[in-house]
């Protein structure tokens, strides 16, 4: 098992265009989770799933941004009518269901809008 | 509110010497607490938590739950300890998301 995947590493974008990211969890983690990073930050919250169901947004995921993880394995991330300030870096992190088990992060999407 | 702060970004010591990483918390209930490290060019990786109570790579951190401090220690210092550290806490209910503090980046001078 490689680790949380994610796909693409980097994208580059104009402004008001729409963009998707994937992230392959750990095969048998049953939770999953989105951040977003930015420079001089720690990574903040976003969305969460629990199997394909979406359980908790935060206030952060204007209603630009949609998550899915329909078969409750891969989950992807859209944000539609990109902004300057959607340029980040999109974490994906994935871990097993029982209490506090540790979340393992993959490498990012790291979005730049022009 | 939950909140995790880091009060140094950039902590530099030389090779050898004791290395403490400030962490201090806010949240109303009994959080888990987290160290995270990202070595260069490498990916956010689980350090320690203090629910485990173990030393990894020489690091402990004690959870003082009166100070609301998690601070991050190593007695010497290497140098391949150079990295960015990230305290975090989560809930023990529901999302268990992870709210980070800013980070510190740790240089270990030789």
């Amino acid at each position: 098992d490689t680790g949380v995947s994610q796909d693409p590493r980097h994208k580059i974008t104009k402004r008001g265009q729409n963009v998707t990211f994937r992230c392959d969890p750990i095969s048998e983690h049953n939770r999953l989770y989105w951040y977003r990073q930015t420079l001089g930050q720690g990574p903040e919250f976003l969305t969460y799933f629990q199997n394909e169901a979406q359980l908790e947004k935060s206030r952060l995921l204007s209603d630009r941004f949609s998550a899915e993880r329909p078969k409750g394995s891969f989950s992807t991330l859209e944000i539609q009518r990109t902004e300057q300030g959607d340029s980040a870096m999109y974490l994906c992190a994935s871990s097993l269901g029982a209490f506090n088990q540790p979340q393992h992060f993959g490498d990012g999407t790291r979005l730049s809008i022009l | 509110a939950q909140r995790v702060t880091q009060p140094e970004k950039l902590l530099s010591v030389f090779k050898g010497a004791p290395v403490e990483l400030k962490c201090n918390y806010s949240y109303s209930g009994s959080p888990e607490l987290f160290w995270y490290v990202q070595y260069s060019r490498q990916r956010l990786q689980l350090l320690l938590r203090h629910i485990s109570r173990e030393s990894i790579k020489g690091f402990t951190a004690d959870l003082n739950k009166g100070e609301t401090s998690f601070h991050l220690k190593k007695p010497f210092a290497q140098e391949e300890d150079s990295a960015m550290y990230y305290c975090a806490l989560s809930g023990r209910e529901g999302a268990q998301k992870l709210v980070f503090g800013q980070g510190t980046r740790l240089t270990i001078n030789p």
